[in-house]
């Protein structure tokens, strides 16, 4: 298995939802990670998990919550969030769980807030 | 500095060779990445290249490596409808886990 799986596919949620993303990877990778891509733009980093522990929060708003239940998967839980949180959620994961790995992609939830 | 710049578009005729272009800042990236992305998907990782070698070649992809200039480029040969996507630049540095981007490169193949 050589592929990073994301569900939904598409996610439309109200403002005062709760809803969460899911991520998840066989590759036997110690590292992943959550980004966030606006249309026509680069993916920005919002969370690392390094050997299922946070590494690095690129100081995102609590109304996101990440959690890394085990090695092989990943969630991003989301509460009350903006019309401008509206964009393409990215997972990646990567071999060593250090920095210098190459980042393997998902292909997106596409999130819609309302 | 981790400033990453690539042209923006790029037009190309089906069958010709493409280059992408890019420029880094930073002096102690150790690995520089291409990637591809088609409407409406995730990131596919093509190819990357460690900072101490020139050129790195896989099928019809080249990357060539300029340190001195911190100028890296992606030529692809014989260029399909198939690569029509935006390119991704990237690098990543020691002690780090992001990666910087660059803005993307839109090439269109036309027939």
């Amino acid at each position: 298995d050589t592929e990073v799986t994301q569900t939904p596919k598409h996610l439309v949620m109200g403002m005062t939802n709760k809803k969460s993303l899911k991520c998840e990877q066989h590759m036997g990778h110690r590292a992943m990670y959550w980004y966030k891509q606006k249309a026509k733009k680069p993916p920005e980093l919002m969370f690392v998990y390094s050997y299922e522990k946070l590494s690095i929060n690129e100081s995102v708003p609590s109304r996101f919550s990440p959690e890394c239940p085990n090695s092989s998967l990943l969630n991003l839980h989301l509460h009350a969030l903006q019309p401008e949180d509206s964009a393409l959620y990215l997972c990646a994961s990567s071999p060593q769980g250090r920095e210098l790995d190459e980042q393997y992609f998902g292909p997106g939830t596409r999130l819609t807030v309302t | 500095g981790e400033d990453v710049e690539q042209s923006l578009f790029l037009s190309v005729r089906e069958g010709d060779s493409s280059v992408i272009n890019c420029t880094y800042t930073d002096s102690s990236s150790t690995y520089l990445y291409w990637y591809k992305q088609e409407p409406g998907a995730g990131l596919q990782l093509l190819t990357y290249i460690f900072s101490n070698m020139d050129m790195k070649q896989d099928q019809r992809l080249t990357v060539l490596l300029n340190k001195k200039d911190k100028h890296l480029s992606l030529r692809i040969a014989d260029t399909q409808t198939g690569d029509s996507a935006i390119y991704f630049c990237a690098e990543s540095v020691t002690n780090d886990y992001k990666l910087s981007f660059g803005a993307g490169t839109t090439v269109t193949v036309r027939a």
